[in-house]
């Protein structure tokens, strides 16, 4: 029972171009979302994190946006540079428990 | 200040064979996690401690790993015997507390052949 999913695996965007990766989510008791970001051989770092009593929270070039009906997030990368190229990996926290449940994650490609 | 340091970074062994896993947290946190990511998958919590307490290993695989937090600071993680299935990057990460941002280190990328 996946329940943070992230469907694409890859995605390629040009440099200077936006980068839009989205996280799906079936619990909706999740009070807390977070994006982390992973180079490879080293562990995931944190990036941005949105709580559930908000729509929307930005740092800098990154933007993360919640649809709680939809149980949909997105991260807003402006403008995209190649060190942004990594795997994010979306993740949520049950209050309850607290918990971080994690999607497969995205692998981003930023192009020259 | 001193990140999450793991080692080894990597291991290859055999299956049935044994492994041990290292990890030093950031000074001064009290929560230590161990972490299974397998290729393609999100890390999937293993084991919590609190201080040198357990606080959830419910997925944990109790038959062939345990691991240890002596004196609330270093932690080890340990296979015995490994089978393929246990082919997967090993990371540990700390937080001040259960709340707080978790810290992650490099990881093990463990191979069983």
């Amino acid at each position: 029972d996946q329940q943070v999913k992230q469907n694409s695996p890859s995605l390629s965007v040009q440099e200077g171009r936006i980068s839009i990766l989205n996280c799906d989510y079936t619990n909706s008791m999740f009070d807390y979302f977070l994006w982390y970001k992973k180079y490879p051989a080293e562990g995931p770092t944190f990036l941005i994190s949105i709580s559930s009593i908000k729509d929307k929270n930005e740092d800098g070039r990154f933007t993360v946006f919640l649809n709680k009906s939809a149980k949909h997030l997105s991260l807003h990368i402006v403008p995209s540079q190649p060190g942004d190229s990594a795997v994010y990996f979306c993740a949520a926290i049950e209050e309850e428990n607290y918990q971080l449940i994690w999607g497969a994650g995205t692998k981003l490609i930023i192009k020259p | 200040e001193a990140g999450v340091a793991q080692s080894p970074r990597y291991k290859i062994i055999e299956k049935r064979q044994s492994v041990a896993f290292w990890c030093n947290p950031i000074s001064g946190h009290a929560t230590l996690y161990w972490y299974q990511q397998i290729l393609g998958q999100g890390p999937k919590l293993l084991i919590q401690f609190q201080n040198n307490g357990v606080v959830d290993d419910s997925q944990l695989p109790k038959d062939r790993f345990s691991a240890e937090r002596l004196k609330g600071v270093d932690s080890t993680l340990k296979i015995q015997p490994a089978k393929l299935e246990d082919s997967a990057v090993y990371l540990c990460a700390s937080s001040l507390d259960r709340r707080a941002e978790q810290y992650f280190g490099p990881g093990t990328r463990l191979t069983v052949t």
